[in-house]
């Protein structure tokens, strides 16, 4: 089964930037397409990022996506951090099936 | 603007039945797939699987077979999920989120996806 590994938490202060990975767990990550997701307390899920590196409109332009070929991973950063950024980030994917696969989430904490 | 609105918190008995609703507005319904993901307490993202919109055929995740069901009312531009002899391992929030376009009987992966705001089952005697 196709799998998605995230760092179970970040931290960094804020002014600074934060990279999230993502890494598959076979397959090439690159083969399909890469979102994430922001999820404040007690809200849903909001997309952050779609297709690798798309970033919807209102999204900050302090996030951007991208992918890693040769560690087999997806990346989520956030520069210029704010005490606003302090959320739980899922990745997503797909597996063989073109089923949905989402990553366990990281905690991000601004300090 | 898109908007997918779910139905209020839902307390049941184990051994009932819920429907969730998820009304979507802003886009053509038949256009995109459907996709339902849980969130039990304290817990990450579940996806439990999805509907095509276009043919009403659902597709479920492994671990949700059985009792959920997927269902369209194109109608009203409604999807539905039941839930059936709940358990209270059931209790989660569960969201309905938009997924990829669909065309010809078909449905694509990409594009941004849309959630609604979720719905809190609860389950317990």
């Amino acid at each position: 089964n196709f799998m998605l590994t995230q760092p179970h938490s970040v931290s960094e202060s804020p002014g600074k930037t934060v990279t999230i990975s993502c890494t598959g767990s076979s397959g090439s990550i690159a083969s399909n397409y890469v979102q994430w997701y922001q999820q404040r307390p007690g809200s849903a899920p909001t997309t952050v990022i779609y297709e690798d590196n798309q970033r919807p409109s209102g999204v900050p332009d302090r996030f951007s996506g991208s992918i890693d070929s040769s560690s087999n991973s997806a990346s989520l950063t956030i520069s210029g951090l704010k005490t606003e950024d302090e959320a739980d980030y899922y990745c997503q994917s797909y597996d063989s099936s073109s089923h949905w696969v989402f990553g366990g989430g990281t905690k991000l904490t601004v300090l | 603007q898109v908007q997918l609105v779910q139905s209020g918190s839902e307390l049941k008995k184990p051994g009932a039945s819920v429907k969730v609703s998820c009304k979507a507005s802003g886009y053509t319904f038949t256009s995109y797939a459907m996709n339902w993901v849980r969130q039990a307490p304290g817990q990450g993202l579940e996806w439990m699987g999805w509907i095509n919109t276009n043919t009403g055929n659902p597709t479920y995740a492994q671990g949700f077979t059985g009792r959920f069901v997927f269902s369209l009312d194109t109608s009203v531009s409604t999807a539905y999920l039941q839930i059936s002899s709940l358990k209270a391992e059931d209790t989660a929030v569960y969201y309905c989120a938009r997924g990829g376009y669909c065309s010809g009987g078909s449905c694509f992966k990409g594009g941004r996806d849309y959630w609604g705001q979720g719905t809190l089952v609860t389950v317990s005697s």
